[in-house]
């Protein structure tokens, strides 16, 4: 199975700041990288695909970067409603496979 | 809008079998290029794909509950449906239901707002 690895897996930020998250694979899946936020209680939401294609309805100041084994989301200014907990998911091959989550909290 | 809702019971005992129902409105399990899948979430854990049921009819399951799983369609009543057999303490997750899409590269666009299913006795 591919190991799908993020970095930091918790961070603390404020409202206006300019966030990067960092997704491993260890092995190469070209850009087969999807990210997505979830809430408490909540599902998951699907935010970014193919490594940087933002889903119909996503703020724009949600952006995804990266190929091979090494990628970024970035949210390029907090707003309150986006603390929250983010994976990665590999599409590469199956099984498909979750990172850990990164769990952004308020500062 | 797709919308998807998993239905079955909350609470399981050991050794028995889970059997879970997604319930698909705006849009079709029999048609188009979709992978309708299940996922699993153990409590204050990660994300976990059991497998998915094709709209094409194929199967793809993960290798650590294959030997466990069973995924179908239900086409008349546009719903997919999950069993999984020999429960234990460790199945324990809220299970959701998500479709797959392939557009550009293979995600999970849409998603069930999931099921918390326990096994005790």
């Amino acid at each position: 199975d591919i190991q799908m690895t993020q970095s930091p897996s918790s961070l603390s930020a404020s409202v206006g700041d300019r966030v990067t998250i960092t997704c491993r694979a260890s092995q190469s899946i070209t850009t087969y990288l999807n990210w997505y936020q979830q809430k408490p209680g909540k599902s998951p939401r699907l935010l970014i695909y193919g490594a940087s294609f933002l889903q119909s309805g996503v703020p724009l100041r949600f952006s995804g970067s990266g190929s091979g084994t090494a990628f970024t989301l970035t949210i390029s200014s907090l707003q309150p409603e986006d603390f929250a907990t983010y994976f990665c998911q590999q599409s590469f091959i199956t099984p498909y496979t979750f990172g850990p989550g990164t769990n952004l909290e308020i500062k | 809008q797709v919308q998807l809702q998993e239905s079955g019971p909350g609470l399981v005992k050991p050794s028995e079998t889970l059997s879970l129902t997604c319930n698909v409105s705006g849009g079709s399990v029999s048609s188009g290029d979709y992978y309708w899948s299940w996922i699993r979430q153990p409590p204050g854990k990660g994300l976990e794909w059991i497998g998915y049921f094709s709209s094409r009819g194929s199967t793809s399951y993960n290798p650590s509950l294959m030997s466990r799983v069973t995924m179908s369609a239900d086409t008349s009543k546009n719903q997919f449906s999950l069993k999984l057999t020999s429960m234990s303490a460790a199945d324990t997750a809220v299970f959701y239901c998500a479709r797959g899409s392939v557009e550009r590269k293979f995600h999970f666009d849409f998603w069930g707002q999931g099921i918390l299913v326990t096994v005790s006795p």
